[in-house]
């Protein structure tokens, strides 16, 4: 049973319009949220991240918004550049005795095209 | 440079022959993990260790072994009894305490014929 889903296994936007990369849980005991961005035989390296009391967060040109009630989280990217084209997962923890492991989703491949 | 170091980055191995996957972290993290990446997957938890010496089973520990015995090392081991044991495998640490955050090294490829 996937507790983290990312439907959308690729996304195409041109240099300089808005990615927005859409994820959603089911697990209502996940409290914290990260996104992080993987290129090809490398490690992730972590983005953003926030908390369930909030339900934004802005780091430059990354934002994360998160919306409870529907279990779902996007992470919008503005504005888009080349060299975001990566593959983005979808993390979340959460109580209950597990707070240090993180349940990925299976990635979006996003594509910034000059 | 703080960071996290596997070794070595591309692994071959023949089938029945156990392997062990080095990682080290010079962070001061308490908290260590292992993932494993299968392509169109996302990353599965192998095992995890908050603390040394104490370690537990994540999602697919079966055929996979680990240690803890130091703060800066937490190598894995692929068993024989691994039914696929060719991916892409991630170690990754985090501050103990601290919700969320894990920081990953940059993998290592094992090819199992």
């Amino acid at each position: 049973d996937q507790q983290v889903k990312q439907n959308s296994p690729s996304l195409s936007v041109q240099e300089g319009r808005i990615s927005i990369l859409n994820c959603d849980y089911t697990n209502s005991m996940f409290d914290y949220f990260l996104w992080y961005k993987k290129y090809p035989a490398e490690g992730p390296t972590f983005l953003i991240s926030i908390s369930s009391i909030k339900d934004k967060n802005e780091d430059g040109r990354f934002t994360v918004f998160l919306n409870k009630s529907a279990k779902h989280l996007s992470l919008h990217i503005v504005p888009s550049q080349p060299g975001d084209s990566a593959v983005y997962f979808c993390a979340a923890s959460g109580s209950g005795g597990s707070n240090y492991k993180l349940t990925f989703g299976k990635g979006t491949l996003l594509t910034v095209n000059p | 440079d703080g960071g996290i170091t596997q070794s070595p980055k591309y692994l071959f191995r023949k089938e029945g022959q156990n392997v062990t996957l080095s990682c080290e972290q010079n962070l001061n993290h308490d908290a260590m993990y292992w993932y494993r990446q299968d392509p169109g997957q996302g990353l599965r938890l192998i095992y995890y260790s908050q603390i040394v010496n104490d370690f537990q089973k994540g999602d697919i520990a079966e055929g996979y072994s680990v240690s803890r015995e130091k703060k800066e090392s937490f190598p894995l081991t692929v068993t024989s009894a691994q039914k696929n044991p060719t991916a892409f495998y991630l170690c990754a640490s985090s501050i103990s305490g601290t919700v969320g955050e894990q920081y990953f090294g940059p993998g290592t490829r094992l090819t199992v014929t």
